[in-house]
């Protein structure tokens, strides 16, 4: 099914490590985007790509980084996880922004301990 | 800096009772207001986007409105099925900075049977 798909779903972690998250999209969409979901601060926003080779930062950069890899694929990369990573991450993608909204990932949950 | 309240924070109704989900809203020229539904451990789900003062858009029970400060999701006759997070986003004409969307807290919504 077309969509977006990020792996893994779960993630535990221990402080310091680091791990990359996944996304991948199939409906050729131009602008990819990672947010960050925490109980009562509602969705904010990682990084976003406008388009294949560009990235940038969004609301909440700091201990993040990502990588466009091509029009399908965009990661986003903890060099050093903190406690205060600990949350529920999307990816999602848009087309032509205003018309059909964001297209958004299942999630990935993670955990740093 | 966009800014997006919801309210109420939770709600419930006995199904068949309409009622209506607020989201205000301040953002320096809005391109675009966004309604999503986001159900236990999945991703948002798209429903409208609103772009002008007095546009509507339904989809079956929903109905979404726009005022120059605010939107509001109409629910009539909800159905169990209905039980939700409903999220309201922004994005602004800024045509610089994160392209991303701003989101409320969303309102929690469940329906008794």
């Amino acid at each position: 099914n077309a969509g977006v798909t990020q792996t893994p779903k779960f993630q535990v972690l221990k402080t310091g490590q680091s791990m990359t998250l996944q996304c991948a999209q199939d409906m050729n969409h131009n602008s990819m985007y990672w947010y960050r979901q925490d109980p009562g601060m509602g969705l904010r926003l990682i990084y976003y790509s406008a388009s294949e080779g560009t990235t940038d930062k969004g609301e909440v950069p700091n201990g993040y980084n990502v990588s466009r890899l091509n029009k399908r694929e965009f990661s986003l990369r903890l060099e050093s996880a903190a406690p205060s990573q600990t949350s529920v991450y999307f990816c999602a993608s848009s087309e032509i922004v205003g018309t059909r909204g964001y297209t958004f990932g299942s999630g990935t949950r993670l955990t740093v301990v | 800096e966009d800014q997006v309240t919801q309210s109420p924070e939770a709600l419930r109704l006995q199904e068949g009772e309409s009622s209506s989900l607020n989201c205000s809203y301040t953002v320096s020229g809005l391109r675009g207001l966004f309604w999503y539904r986001q159900d236990p451990g999945k991703g948002p789900e798209f429903l409208f986007t609103l772009y002008s003062a007095g546009e509507e858009k339904e989809k079956e029970r929903l109905k979404a409105t726009l005022t120059k400060k605010e939107s509001f999701l109409h629910i009539t006759a909800p159905k169990p099925e209905d039980s939700a997070t409903y999220l309201c986003a922004v994005q602004a004409r800024s045509g610089g900075g994160a392209d991303g969307l701003t989101f409320g807290k969303g309102t929690h919504l469940i329906i008794q049977p």
